[in-house]
């Protein structure tokens, strides 16, 4: 089944505990993304990847860290966790070399971080 | 700055009648636009992908519009069923990256019976 698979679902950890969320996909896809969901905020992008060893920023890096060292891993890093970084974060990625916008984007089912 | 606005926040509406939600975005040149349906814990699934060039895009009981000139898209479900309720977001690609997407903050859909 084409999916993109994000561990942990759930985490719940304190400040300053360096964690990692983990995005992988079985599609092949060049293009993935990392979001966040906040109540009256909607998604956000965090970082996003056109393909192996390019990443760029979206419009909230601060504090996240990723890497695209194999096409299908895009893992999503948490050096210091503070609380502002506790929210729903989601994985996606699409194919194609067109923009991203271009290509339906497949999302992965979330992981909801809380950090005390 | 590009944004990209719904409302209402949220709908409540018996089975069976036809809905229309609303997606707003304030620059014209948007490159296409996506709507996505989001279900409690889960991510984020589309539904319908209108490309600039298009005017809609019809899947079963849903079909989304794109108006440029006036910047909205809406998203019409034709007999809704309790199933459909779920949260709704429309996203564009930023106008000055497209790589990037802009979302909604998304309208909260319940369907009773």
């Amino acid at each position: 089944e084409a999916q993109v698979t994000q561990n942990p679902r759930y985490l719940i950890t304190v400040t300053g505990k360096k964690l990692t969320v983990t995005c992988s996909q079985n599609m092949n896809h060049e293009y993935m993304s990392w979001y966040r969901q906040d109540p009256g905020l909607g998604l956000r992008q965090i970082y996003y990847s056109m393909n192996v060893e390019v990443t760029d920023k979206g419009d909230v890096p601060e504090g996240y860290k990723v890497s695209r060292k194999e096409k299908r891993n895009f893992p999503l890093i948490l050096e210091s966790p503070s609380p502002n970084q506790t929210s729903l974060y989601f994985c996606a990625s699409s194919s194609g070399t067109a923009p991203p916008g271009a290509n339906v984007l497949t999302f992965g089912a979330g992981s909801r971080l809380t950090v005390l | 700055k590009q944004e990209v606005t719904q409302i209402p926040a949220a709908l409540s509406v018996p089975e069976g009648e036809n809905l229309v939600l609303n997606c707003s975005f304030t620059d014209s040149a948007i490159y296409n636009l996506q709507w996505f349906r989001q279900d409690p814990g889960k991510g984020l699934t589309s539904l319908l992908l209108i490309q600039s060039s298009q005017r809609e895009q019809t899947s079963g009981r849903l079909n989304a519009s794109l108006d440029k000139s006036s910047g909205r898209s809406t998203l019409y479900i034709a007999a809704s069923q309790p199933g459909d309720s779920a949260t709704y977001l429309c996203a564009a690609p930023s106008i000055y990256n497209t790589d990037k997407l802009i979302f909604g903050t998304g309208t909260r859909l319940q369907v009773f019976p």
